[in-house]
């Protein structure tokens, strides 16, 4: 099993400013089938890149990722308030599909 | 428009059983990999287990084999999870999540509406 592990575990930031929210893996992702989703209190997660660097569908270009191998980062650019969210990653190229723990983005 | 309306939640006694539902609209069911995932309130995401659009693969995650059962009936559109021997530490929000695409491997981007079940006595 892949473990995700995902610091910090916490960021309180101010609107405008960047997060940079890290994904490390146990071992190297498969084909860097890495995903981030944000969850926002009462709502189920929501996509919002894939294969590492990769932005679904409707996500603003605020949202980047990089990384490969084991080691991932989801950035935020110029944060808005409604960014406020708990994000995740996930690796989906082998079972059992894990997620980290989730990092908490508080905007100020 | 994609849909997935969950339903089939509550609270169930430890050692008990229920049946969750994901009735799905909006695209060709039987075409997608579907799966279940869990969420402790207030915890992570935890991956429960999948199967294959025609019904003959599934997976599970450890902490649910032998207890757990996936299926589906692509004739109805519906997404099942059968819960049996059920603990305290099954007490969760439970989603039916479809992928972006058909592939055994695709991220996942339509998430029904999380159902929550309760074991305790």
């Amino acid at each position: 099993e892949i473990v995700l592990t995902q610091s910090p575990g916490a960021l309180s930031l101010s609107p405008g400013e960047r997060a940079t929210l890290s994904c490390r893996a146990s071992q190297s992702v498969i084909s860097n089938y890495l995903a981030w989703y944000q969850q926002k209190p009462g709502q189920a997660p929501r996509l919002l890149i894939y294969g590492a660097s990769s932005r679904a569908t409707g996500i603003p270009d605020r949202f980047s990722g990089s990384g490969s191998g084991t080691d991932f980062t989801l950035t935020i650019s110029r944060l808005d308030p409604k960014d406020s969210a708990v994000y995740y990653c996930q690796q989906y190229g082998s079972s059992p599909w894990t997620f980290g723990q989730g990092t908490k983005v508080e905007i100020k | 428009e994609v849909r997935l309306v969950q339903s089939g939640g509550g609270l169930v006694q430890p050692g008990g059983s229920l049946r969750l539902s994901c009735a799905v609209s909006g695209f060709t069911f039987s075409s997608y990999w579907m799966h279940w995932v869990r969420q402790v309130p207030g915890k992570g995401l935890e991956w429960v287990s999948r199967i294959s659009g025609d019904g003959t693969g599934t997976n599970y995650a450890d902490s649910v084999k032998g207890r757990f059962t996936i299926s589906r009936d692509n004739a109805k559109s519906t997404l099942y999870m059968q819960m049996s021997s059920l603990r305290a530490e099954d007490t969760a929000v439970y989603y039916c999540v479809r992928g972006v695409t058909m592939a055994t491997v695709t991220p996942w981007n339509f998430w029904g509406q999380g159902t929550l079940v309760t074991v305790s006595s």
